[in-house]
């Protein structure tokens, strides 16, 4: 079946845009969580919903980041005011149920000139 | 929180030999550590993952041994092939929540 897409693949943003970075899930999984990975490093936990409750926000780096699952099943990572410590891929996972494997999309690539 | 370091942070070898990468990780109730490949322009992709009730666990050429009271953890791969090469991750968490990454490993192997 289809695996957790991302969209878009590519975005740049001139400094102090908004960004919309949507993540389709597998269809059917409950969990979802964001990452951030910067060039070079490994993928750090930004946020996690369980269908539409958001029940860990801990890792998103100011209040400039919101993140939404409304039906429990698309999410949006949104990024306002961008700045250009937030050029990185963003990774949006999928897993059946909390503590279930998690599936990766491919990211998007925010690229903040 | 926990910290997880990971080492080399890049690794040549020639194909048919084996390759192996190490990890370390700080919070000891974490009782889960995937290992994930990373190929370029995709996300990451679970290869292989041992909980803490589990020494050792192998599948085919690859396989991860973690050793709870030094807090570490191994990826070995054996019988290495071009199709190997990529960036392969440890990770640490507590029941596969709250996941913490290490820096990731640039395995090339040449044929």
């Amino acid at each position: 079946g289809a695996g957790v897409s991302q969209s878009p693949r590519y975005k740049v943003a001139k400094r102090g845009q908004d960004v919309a970075l949507r993540c389709d899930p597998i269809s059917g999984h409950v969990s979802l969580f964001w990452y951030q990975q910067a060039l070079g490093q490994g993928p750090e936990f930004l946020t996690y919903f369980q269908n539409e409750a958001q029940l860990d926000k801990s890792g998103l780096p100011s209040d400039r980041f919101f993140a939404e699952r409304p039906e429990g099943s698309v999410s949006t990572l949104k990024i306002q005011r961008t700045q250009q410590e937030d050029s990185a891929v963003y990774l949006c996972a999928s897993s059946l149920a909390r503590g279930e494997e998690q599936y990766f999309g491919p990211g998007t690539r925010l690229t903040v000139t | 929180g926990e910290n997880v370091e990971q080492h080399p942070s890049t690794l040549s070898v020639q194909e048919g030999d084996s390759a192996v990468i190490k990890c370390t990780y700080s919070d000891s109730a974490s009782n889960y550590f995937p290992w994930y490949k990373q190929e370029l322009g995709k996300g990451p992709q679970l290869i292989i993952d041992i909980r803490s009730n589990v020494g050792e666990k192998k599948d085919q050429r690859i396989a991860v041994t973690l050793n709870k009271t030094a807090k570490h953890f191994s990826l070995h791969i054996t019988e290495t092939q071009p199709e190997d090469s990529a960036v392969y991750f440890c990770a640490a968490s507590r029941n596969n929540n709250d996941m913490r990454f290490g820096a990731g490993t640039r395995l090339t192997v040449k044929p």
